[in-house]
């Protein structure tokens, strides 16, 4: 079973909606990411936190915004989102440390945009 | 450019029937690959880490190498539970908190 949770597990949200993803870790990892997945596509990193700071955005647009309070939360808040969005986002922690630094997958949430 | 490429796309193969997944890779100083199984509609499992070529790692069924560019996932006598689509990823030596993934194989074993 992972250790890294996330909720919830289905969104469905209208293109003028707010809504926000969330991710907890009880690992003591100290740095969490956020990945998005088409189907049959790899997932493709979007944001890293390492430390609790933002240290990887992969330009992704600003509609989607990461949050990260302490060192076991992570959140990802949406925001006039494009049915293109739709995807399973993954979230994923890491020791963060140089090695030895392999990340570990929550189930993922399943975004539906209409 | 940093690059990972993983064959074949899909394979299908009988219970019991022996073969090898390939992951071969391109970046400019590898920390480490990883393999995950990711199962329809879940996040990917971790089962292996290599850092060095010659490293190999065995789990149950699987077993995995690495050489200087590419690695390889063995599995052996398979079952129908192996079925799932397997993804290698690579870390580079400039960013620890980056990796690249690749397209995955998705492995289908009839029983």
């Amino acid at each position: 079973d992972t250790e890294v949770t996330q909720t919830p597990k289905h969104l469905v949200m209208g293109m003028t909606n707010k809504k926000s993803l969330k991710c907890e870790q009880h690992m003591g990892h100290r740095a969490m990411y956020w990945y998005k997945q088409k189907a049959k596509k790899p997932p493709e990193l979007m944001f890293v936190y390492s430390y609790e700071k933002l240290s990887i955005n992969e330009s992704v647009p600003s509609r989607f915004s990461p949050e990260c309070p302490n060192s076991s939360l992570l959140n990802l808040h949406l925001h006039a989102l494009q049915p293109e969005d739709s995807a399973l986002y993954l979230c994923a922690s890491s020791q963060g440390r140089i090695s030895g630094n392999t990340i570990y997958f929550g189930e993922g949430s399943w975004l539906t945009v209409v | 450019e940093d690059q990972v490429t993983q064959s074949p796309e899909a394979l299908r193969l009988q219970e019991g029937e022996s073969s090898s997944l390939n992951c071969s890779y391109t970046v400019s100083g590898l920390r480490g690959l990883f393999w995950y199984r990711q199962d329809p509609g879940k996040g990917p499992e971790f089962l292996f880490t290599l850092y060095s070529a010659g490293e190999e790692k065995e789990k149950e069924r699987l077993k995995a190498t690495l050489t200087k560019k590419e690695s390889f996932l063995h599995i052996t006598a398979p079952k129908p539970e192996d079925s799932a689509t397997y993804l290698c990823a690579v870390q580079a030596m400039e960013n620890f908190n980056k990796f690249y993934f690749g397209s995955g194989t998705k492995l289908n074993v009839k029983p």
